[in-house]
């Protein structure tokens, strides 16, 4: 079956520091890959995604490759802010699964002043 | 974007007694919702997937008659953990989409979460 396998935080940075975060899957079909973040306190919402290999998904300062030759879509970022403390889940969903989505296991965030 | 209501966020009960969660889509009508599960250090994991009107759609090895869902309408989803266990403590959350043809665009908006932890 389908897997995602993402690092284990938390991940400690300064601010302005480079991110990022690993996400790796397995995967039976085709599907979209899916950056999702939960601010502590809120729902996860979508920060960025792709459909198909070699696309690239960017948001808020956020880029995901997706890479099919070595099954990732790491997470990054050149700057990271206080504010982008949170959790990151990576998933991977299929068009015709009607928003079913599988997640890694999220990654905590925390970044110091 | 669409807002997905969970209530409660966090919730303590006894052993043996059982547990409401809800999951309401304020802004949108929500034919199918989705209820995942999410043990420490570990991934969401998908637990059933609700459409309105009729039953719920179970993964394997969820057992349907311990988590009871009911999608009454097309913006209230609830989860009912029956007979809770210290063992079915853990992180809650569902998930919504609109109605209409899925497509690679349409997203999925989620719940904030409940932390159920059953002693």
């Amino acid at each position: 079956g389908d897997s995602v396998t993402q690092m284990e935080g938390p991940v400690t940075l300064s601010e302005e520091a480079f991110l990022t975060i690993n996400c790796t899957y397995t995967a039976t079909g085709y599907p979209s890959l899916f950056w999702y973040v939960q601010y502590p306190g809120e729902g996860l919402q979508l920060l960025l995604k792709a459909t198909k290999a070699d696309d690239k998904g960017s948001n808020k300062g956020f880029e995901a490759t997706y890479r099919k030759e070595t099954t990732s879509f790491h997470l990054e970022k050149g700057s990271v802010q206080v504010s982008d403390s949170a959790v990151y889940f990576c998933a991977l969903g299929y068009n015709n699964a009607g928003n079913m989505l599988t997640f890694g296991g999220g990654t905590r965030l925390m970044v110091k002043p | 974007g669409a807002v997905v209501s969970q209530h409660p966020s966090w919730v303590i009960c006894k052993s043996g007694t059982s547990v409401k969660i809800e999951c309401r889509s304020l802004d949108f009508q929500a034919t199918t919702m989705f209820w995942y599960r999410q043990f420490p250090k570990q991934s969401l994991m998908l637990m059933a997937t609700s459409n309105e009107g009729s039953k719920a759609t179970y993964e394997q090895g969820v057992e349907k008659d311990k988590f009871l869902i009911n999608h009454a309408s097309l913006t209230l989803s609830t989860l009912t953990v029956t007979s809770a266990h210290p063992e079915d403590s853990s992180f809650y959350i569902c998930s919504a989409r609109s109605s209409g043809r899925v497509t690679t665009n349409t997203e999925a908006f989620f719940g904030q979460g409940t932390r159920l932890t059953v002693v």
